[in-house]
């Protein structure tokens, strides 16, 4: 079946501590985004991709870093400059004709600070 | 940018009654605007979607309504079941790339 894959879907942090994400779809979607979404609030918008090895910073770009080294794969890396992490990380492809179109999301990782 | 406004948080209906939920947006270049279903534990899934171009589109018991004028569209989702209890997200285009996302409406059926 096609779709969106996170990993891990709970995962804790250390103080000054850099935690990856993971997103990978079989899709064969050239667009990729990554959200974070706090309890009772929309989803904003951290990075996005529309090809490989380019990627663009979204809203709340500051204390994330990514890569996009093949088209199937759009690791998130939580740095040690996030001061508030603490969150629900949404990964999501595109299958429409424009690339804001028709998202695909995964089912999430949940991030926790120790 | 654009900026998009959702209401009501929260929305309690009883089974079989109808529910609406309202978005306004601010650019009015803005021509898609697509409506996002979220169940506990799980990502959004898109429900439904229109463009600018048309007042409505349905989709069995789900319909979203535009109005380019007052810029607000709108989720009607008629004779309501448990299993549409769940949160949901209307969005708007900004730029070519991007998506707005409104604050998210919790939608809660009573049996």
């Amino acid at each position: 079946d096609g779709g969106i894959t996170q990993s891990p879907k709970y995962l804790f942090r250390k103080e000054g501590q850099n935690v990856t994400l993971s997103c990978e779809q079989n899709l064969n979607h050239d667009a990729m985004y990554w959200y974070r979404q706090d309890p009772g609030q929309g989803l904003r918008l951290i990075y996005y991709s529309q090809i490989v090895n380019d990627f663009q910073k979204g809203d709340i770009a500051e204390g994330y870093s990514v890569s996009r080294e093949k088209k199937e794969s759009f690791p998130l890396t939580v740095t040690s400059a996030q001061k508030n992490p603490t969150a629900f990380y949404l990964c999501a492809s595109s299958g429409g004709v424009a690339t804001n179109e028709k998202l695909f999301f995964g089912s999430g990782t949940q991030l926790s600070v120790l | 940018g654009e900026n998009v406004e959702q209401h009501p948080s929260t929305l309690s209906v009883q089974e079989g009654d109808s529910a609406v939920i309202k978005c306004t947006y601010s650019d009015s270049a803005s021509n898609y605007f697509p409506w996002y279903k979220q169940e506990l534990g799980k990502g959004p899934q898109l429900i439904i979607d229109i463009r600018s171009n048309v007042g409505e589109k349905k989709d069995q018991r789900i319909a979203v309504t535009l109005n380019k004028t007052a810029k607000h569209f709108s989720l009607h989702i008629t004779e309501t079941q448990p299993e549409d209890s769940a949160v949901y997200f209307c969005a708007a285009p900004q730029g070519a790339q991007k998506l707005v996302f409104g604050q998210g409406t919790r939608l809660t059926i009573n049996p």
